[in-house]
């Protein structure tokens, strides 16, 4: 069935440090693909998104490419910083109506100074 | 643009009583609204996909009249969690999406966590 894979965490990183959260996707029809972001305690912000094959969504340094060769949508980031430790979840919208939406499990990441 | 707002952010109520959580879009429409509970550091857990002005769909093993879904408007929909037990304690989400686009982003709301004593 449909689905999102991610990498599990938690991963650690030093400040300046580059980023890769893996994701990769099992879709039967053509998904758009989202990463949200997660804050200790709160709700999910949508950080970028792609909806057509090699589109890249870029937002606050991070990118990501839609790779439909690989099934892919790998989260990077060239150089993170404290402020972006928190708990990353990538997501497919299918369907018509765009209602069908899963989320992978989340990364938890911990940035350290 | 895109606000989603929830109400209250946090709540502790009795066992057998029951709790109501607003869900709002700020500025903007949305004709479908979603559900979910979130377990410490799991995933999401979608409950029911609420549809303005028709009945919520629930997702399977989620009880239809313990979590009670109200779509009234195209901007409030409503989560009423019946006669809540401890075992329902947990931070709910939900989300909007802008109508009419399809296949677009959901909008998150901060999530209200909820504790039953």
């Amino acid at each position: 069935g449909d689905s999102v894979t991610q990498m599990e965490g938690p991963v650690t990183l030093s400040e300046e440090a580059f980023l890769t959260i893996n994701c990769t996707y099992t879709a039967t029809g053509y998904p758009s693909l989202f990463w949200y972001v997660q804050y200790p305690g709160e709700g999910l912000q949508l950080l970028l998104k792609a909806t057509k094959a090699d589109d890249k969504g870029s937002n606050k340094g991070f990118e990501a490419t839609y790779r439909k060769e690989t099934t892919s949508f790998h989260l990077e980031k060239g150089s993170v910083q404290v402020s972006d430790s928190a708990v990353y979840f990538c997501a497919l919208s299918l369907g018509n109506t765009g209602n069908q939406f899963y989320f992978g499990t989340g990364t938890s990441l911990t940035v350290i100074p | 643009g895109a606000v989603v707002s929830q109400h209250p952010s946090w709540v502790i109520c009795k066992s057998g009583t029951s709790v109501k959580i607003e869900c709002r879009s700020l500025d903007f429409q949305a004709t479908t609204m979603f559900w979910y509970r979130q377990f410490p550091k799991q995933s999401l857990m979608l409950m029911a996909t609420s549809n303005e002005g028709s009945k919520a769909t629930y997702e399977q093993g989620v009880e239809k009249d313990k979590f009670l879904i109200n779509h009234a408007s195209l901007t409030l929909s409503t989560l009423t969690v019946t006669s809540a037990h401890p075992e329902d304690s947990s931070f709910y989400i939900c989300s909007a999406r802008e109508a009419p686009r399809r296949q677009g982003p959901q909008y998150f709301g901060p999530g209200t966590r909820l504790t039953v004593l």
